[in-house]
């Protein structure tokens, strides 16, 4: 249980287009999801918090305009990179977030490998 | 302690061996610290989450302890094997927040 999936899982595309990533829980429903993104020899970093049905919250220095997201539904979030530009080459993971008595876990996706030419 | 360290970065271990390594966190505004292992090209599997100074929590092989009050916790891999080979990660924070992470222990089993 509490699989995640992302897709795609690697993509490269011009700098100047947009791309989309996909995140879905398969077994479960998640209102909240999460995306970070992992620069080489780095830490994951979250970028932003989303929820089912509203607006999501960004990390301070994540642009918003350029990162959008949406959460439509409970087993789906997406991440859509606007006008690419090289410097947004990075890996790209989300999570969602499932509570279970006492502890609560975040389930992460494989991740996407973006590279803006 | 304002970020998540890990350390060793990397570690070789000879099969059958036992090892562990450290995390550090801030211990203030605690939460819950959250251990994962990570293979490559395979999504993070949640190993354990602790949220109680003096916590011990094990799965097979893998135990992990918890220290609040100084912001540690160690991870212990007991008689390692080939499969044992992943990254595992360390991360604070979470419930409806995200998680801060360190950069992980890259661990590699030599048969």
């Amino acid at each position: 249980g509490a699989v995640v999936s992302q897709h795609p899982s690697w993509v490269i595309c011009k700098s100047g287009t947009s791309v989309k990533i996909e995140c879905r829980s398969l077994d479960f429903q998640a209102t909240t999801m999460f995306w970070y993104r992992q620069f080489p020899k780095q830490s994951l970093m979250l970028m932003a918090t989303s929820n089912e049905g509203s607006k999501a919250t960004y990390e301070q220095g994540v642009e918003k305009d350029k990162f959008l997201i949406n959460h439509a539904s409970l087993t789906l979030s997406t991440l859509t990179v606007t006008s690419a530009h090289p410097e947004d080459s990075s890996f790209y993971i989300c999570s969602a977030f499932v509570t279970s008595g006492f502890t609560d876990t975040q389930y992460f996706g494989p991740g996407t490998r973006l590279t803006v030419l | 302690i304002l970020n998540v360290e890990q350390s060793p970065q990397s570690l070789h271990v000879q099969e059958g061996d036992s090892t562990n390594f450290t995390c550090s966190f801030p211990s203030s505004n605690f939460y819950a610290l959250h251990w994962y292992r990570w293979e490559t090209a395979k999504s993070p599997e949640a190993l354990f989450v602790m949220t109680l100074n003096g916590d011990e929590k094990k799965k097979g092989r893998i135990s992990a302890t918890l220290n609040t009050k100084e912001g540690y916790s160690y991870l212990y891999i007991k008689g390692s094997q080939p499969e044992d080979s992943a990254t595992y990660l360390c991360a604070s924070g979470g419930g409806a927040d995200g998680l801060t992470f360190g950069k992980g222990t890259h661990l590699i089993i030599q048969p």
